[in-house]
């Protein structure tokens, strides 16, 4: 079975600098597909971004992107230009492209805090 | 606006009583998909439908049971409820069920509290 890892539970950052939220996952598969999630005070979960494990090119979304290390099974998000809005909980997810079920197997997330 | 809808927001009920969560997908698409998320367990999936058909199945207690109806919203029931249940639970819609990148979009959840 898969898992997802996100070990810092929280994290802060300066409005409009960088941070980089970490993820790692455990998986016997060579395709697949992984997400970041994000859960304002709203309790939405919005898609933030996706990467295809076959494609070697990081995903990017405007002040978004990702490090994407396949031999590591890392997934980390990097969010530049920090802004107010972006105080939330990200999650990490994975999700297999076949199989019995596409489910989302989530890490237990991160809250981020933005400071003005 | 995702395009999934989910009613009601809030549930407050008792112990041992029976809910039913409601769920829309995003027009066109056809899965269904249902997530509990707790302060304890996290965000975990519970059971996914495909065009009215059951696809797969993961942390679902056997009190709960979930359908897909022919206009393809969902509903998740929840019976004998216990304490333990009180949660946010999620509904997430796709296009199909599992080729593909096939991205899942969240409804606004439904926030369950026992007492």
């Amino acid at each position: 079975a898969q898992t997802v890892t996100q070990s810092q539970p929280e994290m802060s950052v300066q409005e409009a600098e960088t941070v980089t939220l970490s993820c790692t996952y455990d998986t016997s598969e060579s395709d697949y597909y992984l997400f970041w999630y994000k859960q304002p005070p709203s309790r939405q979960m919005i898609l933030v971004i996706r990467q295809e494990a076959y494609k070697q090119q990081n995903a990017t979304e405007n002040r978004f992107s990702v490090n994407f290390q396949k031999a590591a099974k890392s997934f980390s998000l990097k969010i530049s230009d920090s802004q107010l809005g972006d105080a939330a909980m990200y999650f990490c997810a994975y999700r297999s492209p076949t199989g019995a079920n596409s489910k989302l197997t989530f890490g237990k997330g991160i809250t981020l805090s933005v400071r003005p | 606006d995702s395009g999934v809808t989910q009613t009601p927001k809030h549930l407050i009920t008792a112990t041992g009583q029976r809910v039913t969560l409601r769920c829309s997908p995003r027009s066109g698409d056809l899965s269904v998909y249902w997530y509990q998320q707790s302060l304890d367990q996290g965000l975990q999936f519970l059971i996914q439908y495909y065009n009215g058909e059951e696809r797969a199945k993961g942390n679902i207690l056997e009190r709960f049971s979930a359908q897909q109806f022919p206009d393809l919203h969902s509903e998740l029931n929840l019976s004998s409820l216990e304490l333990g249940d009180s949660a946010l639970y999620f509904c997430a819609s796709s296009l199909r069920a599992r080729e593909g990148l096939n991205e899942q979009y969240f409804g606004p959840g439904t926030r369950l509290t026992v007492t």
